[in-house]
């Protein structure tokens, strides 16, 4: 199956640590999402690249959070010094787009609890 | 922040009924798309309709667009247990080169065997 992918699927840290969560997006597609979503919410865009470059970051973004997309292929995302308030099912979307409109596939999500 | 809302929240019928959700939004769209999501889990796309269509069909789902009213309804007809999930609206924003969904509250769906 060539579908995105997410590892871990599920992760429980401490407050303060810091966690780093991977994305494999469908390898033809150029564009890559982040998505944070909380209990009885919908999906809430953090960050989104095309290729290797991050074109635009959400203010939900604060600077404890970081992602990378190198060579354009994965992507990681970090939270340095967690914070209960970081518990959210974080979720990895990529697409193609050229022209038109294209729908985004989502991977399965990283469930994170801070305690 | 979310772009719109999403009514009902929740919705339960019985198996073999059809089950009609709407979505409101707040600025212009290139398109608007439903997903699904099981309990806890990723989102599966349903269907996409674009800002200058006003309805599109996909198996037994059905969505409408009024873009003068920014709202948007799904109908899944004759219902199955298999179609309990959460359904989302999202839009993606006329003026956006990121091409990002703002996704609405969603609806919670109980189907009843």
């Amino acid at each position: 199956d060539t579908g995105v992918s997410q590892d871990p699927r599920h992760k429980i840290t401490k407050r303060g640590q810091n966690v780093t969560f991977r994305c494999d997006p469908i390898s033809e597609h150029n564009r890559l999402y982040w998505y944070r979503q909380t209990l009885g919410q919908g999906p809430e865009f953090l960050t989104y690249f095309q290729n290797e470059a991050q074109l635009e970051k959400s203010r939900l973004l604060s600077d404890r959070f970081s992602a990378e997309r190198p060579k354009g292929s994965f992507s990681t995302l970090e939270i340095q010094r967690t914070e209960q308030g970081d518990s959210a099912m974080y979720l990895c979307a990529s697409s193609y787009r050229d022209f038109g409109a294209y729908e985004q596939y989502f991977g399965p999500g990283t469930r994170l609890t801070v305690t | 922040s979310q772009q719109g809302e999403e009514d009902p929240q929740a919705l339960s019928i019985q198996e073999g009924e059809n089950a009609t959700m709407n979505c409101s939004y707040k600025t212009s769209i290139n398109n608007l798309q439903w997903y699904r999501q099981n309990s806890g889990r990723g989102l599966v796309h349903l269907i996409l309709i674009r800002s200058n269509e006003r309805e599109k069909h996909s198996g037994r789902l059905r969505v409408t667009l009024d873009t003068s009213k920014k709202s948007s309804s799904l109908l899944i007809t004759a219902s199955r247990a298999a179609d309990t999930a959460s359904y989302f609206c999202a839009t993606e924003g006329r003026m956006d080169s990121s091409y990002k969904l703002i996704f609405g509250s969603g609806t919670r769906l109980l189907v009843r065997p």
